[in-house]
């Protein structure tokens, strides 16, 4: 699989936007882009993925460079609650590989009253 | 609520004792699996299961034994372990093939392990 770099952590004001970035210049014609995060004694949870065009759901928003070799996760108004580790992740087609992920060390977001 | 269900959500294990983690799932899915978290690491796959069948082990000590006697449960079974064996243990479930498919990961809560 392929590898992703991200910042070791980053801050945030509440209420303000967030733009968590992610370099994966190895990236495969058929890799996705996959964001999950795991709050404080929690299990991690899916936010969003995406193949080649920005996608929007209602937790975030995913922008993809064109080349792909780069995305952001954007939280338009961060909250205390989405303080959290946020972790970049790319998975292969469903066809080649068993469905596993393979987590990297991620950016711990935190968020500041 | 994911619909990944683990229990106990904590225990405490002797090196001699034995001892079995349980997930539980009822979301329909057919892929299930364990990962390991331990203080300031990231999260490492340790075993994965397709219908049933183990597809991999990702160079796990044999004191870690997995078992996965239908699609909806998963059993991770404990003996002879080490005090660097404390850590959270993860079980996700998730789908596998179709066209609708996300490839979403779902999560339990975890068991958190500490062996004395």
């Amino acid at each position: 699989d392929a590898k992703t770099t991200q910042p070791n952590s980053m801050e945030s004001n509440e209420e303000e936007p967030v733009h968590l970035p992610c370099n994966h210049s190895t990236i495969s014609g058929t890799d996705y882009i996959h964001w999950y995060r795991q709050l404080p004694s929690q299990g991690p949870e899916y936010v969003i993925h995406g193949l080649t065009s920005n996608v929007n759901n209602r937790m975030a928003s995913l922008a993809i460079a064109e080349d792909r070799k780069s995305s952001t996760l954007i939280l338009h108004r961060a909250t205390l609650r989405d303080a959290a580790v946020y972790y970049c992740i790319l998975r292969g087609a469903f066809s080649s590989n068993t469905g596993k992920l393979i987590f990297g060390q991620g950016t711990t977001l935190q968020v500041k009253p | 609520e994911t619909g990944v269900t683990q229990t106990p959500r904590h225990l405490v294990m002797g090196m001699t004792n034995k001892k079995s983690l349980k997930c539980e799932q009822h979301l329909g899915h057919n892929a299930m699996y364990w990962y390991k978290q331990s203080a300031k690491k990231p999260l490492e796959l340790m075993f994965v299961y397709n219908f049933k069948e183990q597809t991999e082990n990702n160079s796990v000590p044999s004191r870690f034994s997995p078992e996965c006697p239908n699609s909806s449960h998963l059993f991770l079974h404990l003996h002879t372990l080490q005090p660097e064996d404390s850590a959270l243990y993860l079980c996700a479930s998730s789908p596998l093939g179709g066209a609708k498919n996300t490839g979403e990961l779902f999560f339990g809560e975890g068991s958190r392990l500490t062996v004395l």
